[in-house]
């Protein structure tokens, strides 16, 4: 059964760069057919994708953070991950690793995010 | 980007009763839409995808509906375990977003 467990900096300082890491556990990330995400939740609010990246290691990235935001795949670990620069209090969040199923409810394919890890918290402070 | 809302924000219902969920897109979306639970503390969880299919292993008092701009979730019958909070969410295009969520608890 895959699993997916997500690690990396508990606290950042302001200004500085995020870095998180998903291990892959009982599947290869290099299986068709799949996305790899990163979604997030602020403290006591709702979700927001941030962006994913499949096993071509093609990405895409939420628009309102593509400035940031780099992600990149490692066949050789079977991990993903995401790196966030100049962070501030708003990145302030628990950072979830998702795994995408594409599937086609109607003209073209899309991703549902069907496995999750089980979150970490990322505090942004000085 | 689509804007997706959620009603109500929250609601107390019981064990045994019927509950729906309304989301609503700013644009017609089709039927690309999904359903999450979210337990606290927890991962959200996979309900309902492309509108209406049931997510293997969800327990079939879940059930999705809706086209365009217009979805539903229900609940059937409400379990204890059931007492959560309950995004939707468009994979219509990028980026893809979620509903502001809707909790529900015991009454």
């Amino acid at each position: 059964q895959l699993q997916l467990q997500e690690s990396g900096s508990g606290l950042v300082k302001p200004s500085q760069t995020l870095s998180l890491t998903c291990a892959v556990s009982g599947d290869s990330i290099s299986s068709g057919g799949y996305s790899w995400s990163w979604i997030r939740q602020p403290p006591g609010k709702g979700l927001e994708w941030i962006g994913y990246i499949y096993q071509s290691g093609g990405t895409y990235y939420n628009p309102s953070l593509k400035s940031r935001l780099s992600m990149s795949l490692d066949m050789s670990t079977n991990q993903f991950s995401l790196q966030l620069s100049s962070v501030t209090a708003a990145d302030t969040a628990v950072y979830y690793c998702a795994r995408g199923t594409q599937y086609r409810p109607s003209t073209r394919t899309t991703d549902v995010f069907d496995i999750w890890g089980q979150g970490t918290k990322v505090t942004v402070s000085s | 980007d689509i804007q997706m809302t959620q009603s109500p924000s929250s609601l107390s219902a019981s064990v045994g009763d019927r509950v729906a969920i309304t989301c609503r897109a700013s644009q017609s979306i089709s039927n690309y839409l999904n359903w999450y639970q979210q337990k606290p503390g927890k991962a959200p969880k996979l309900l309902i995808y492309a509108a209406s299919n049931l997510q293997g292993g969800v327990a079939t008092r879940f059930s999705g509906s809706g086209s365009g701009t217009d979805f539903t979730l229900t609940i059937s019958s409400l379990q204890p375990e059931d007492f959560a909070t309950y995004y939707c969410q468009e994979s219509y295009s990028i980026p893809f977003t979620f509903g502001p969520g809707t909790k529900v608890d015991i009454k």
